[in-house]
């Protein structure tokens, strides 16, 4: 059965810090990786995305990730935080076939930012 | 339209009372997804509809659970005797082909159900 695992539940962090929120996952076959953020208020956005190939993967607002399939992770990070970003993060897996065309959804990150 | 569009935003109903929640996904996408979301939880898968095929109902909780889609479009989800633990956003999201290669979920921003 495919999973999701995201460590923290909450992170605090400065406006204009590096911001690197973890998530793993298990997942039978090669997985198809997504981050989504759910600012309040909002529907779920999707950040990036990884299928295959390179894996660093770049993403809107200034957000990358880095697909390690050694360590069954895949990281979500960004340079500099501006406060428009506090919101929930969410890491999620999938696959192809038709057991993998649901997304399995970790529990999220909380996302605070300081001035 | 735009995006995908869910009705009503909010609905608070009595123990016991049955309710629809309404998606409306965006237009020409063949797969329609429910998810429930919880406080302070992640999301969790409902069901899954791709086209004509039958639909993926793995992650329902419970009997009381359905969903129908119409015409490859608006789909309906139906708790019937609802229970306080019902209580949470269900999400509804739409993707253009089959398979998650093609096109990413797209959300709607979710009816919160309260039940009193």
């Amino acid at each position: 059965a495919q999973s999701v695992t995201q460590p923290d539940i909450h992170i605090t962090v400065s406006e204009g810090a590096s911001l690197e929120l973890r998530c793993n996952y298990s997942y039978g076959a090669t997985p198809y990786l997504f981050w989504y953020v759910q600012s309040p208020g909002q529907g779920l956005q999707l950040l990036l995305k990884y299928f295959s190939g390179d894996t660093l993967v770049q993403g809107i607002k200034g957000f990358e990730a880095e697909f390690k399939r050694s360590q069954s992770s895949f990281n979500l990070r960004k340079p500099s935080v501006h406060w428009s970003d506090a919101a929930e993060y969410f890491c999620a897996v999938g696959g192809i076939g038709a057991a993998g065309n649901k997304l399995t959804f970790g529990g999220g990150t909380r996302v605070l930012v300081k001035p | 339209g735009a995006g995908v569009s869910q009705s009503p935003s909010n609905k608070v109903t009595e123990k016991g009372k049955d309710v629809e929640l309404r998606c409306d996904p965006i237009s020409g996408h063949t797969a329609l997804y429910w998810y429930r979301q919880s406080l302070g939880q992640g999301l969790e898968f409902l069901i899954y509809f791709q086209g004509n095929s039958a639909p993926d109902k793995s992650g329902l909780p419970s009997d009381r659970f359905s969903a129908e889609r119409t015409g490859g479009s608006v789909s309906t989800l139906t708790i019937q005797r609802t229970q306080q633990e019902d209580s949470a956003v269900y999400l509804c999201a739409s993707s253009a082909g089959q398979g998650l290669s093609y096109s990413p979920l797209h959300f709607g921003n979710g009816t919160r159900l309260t039940v009193t």
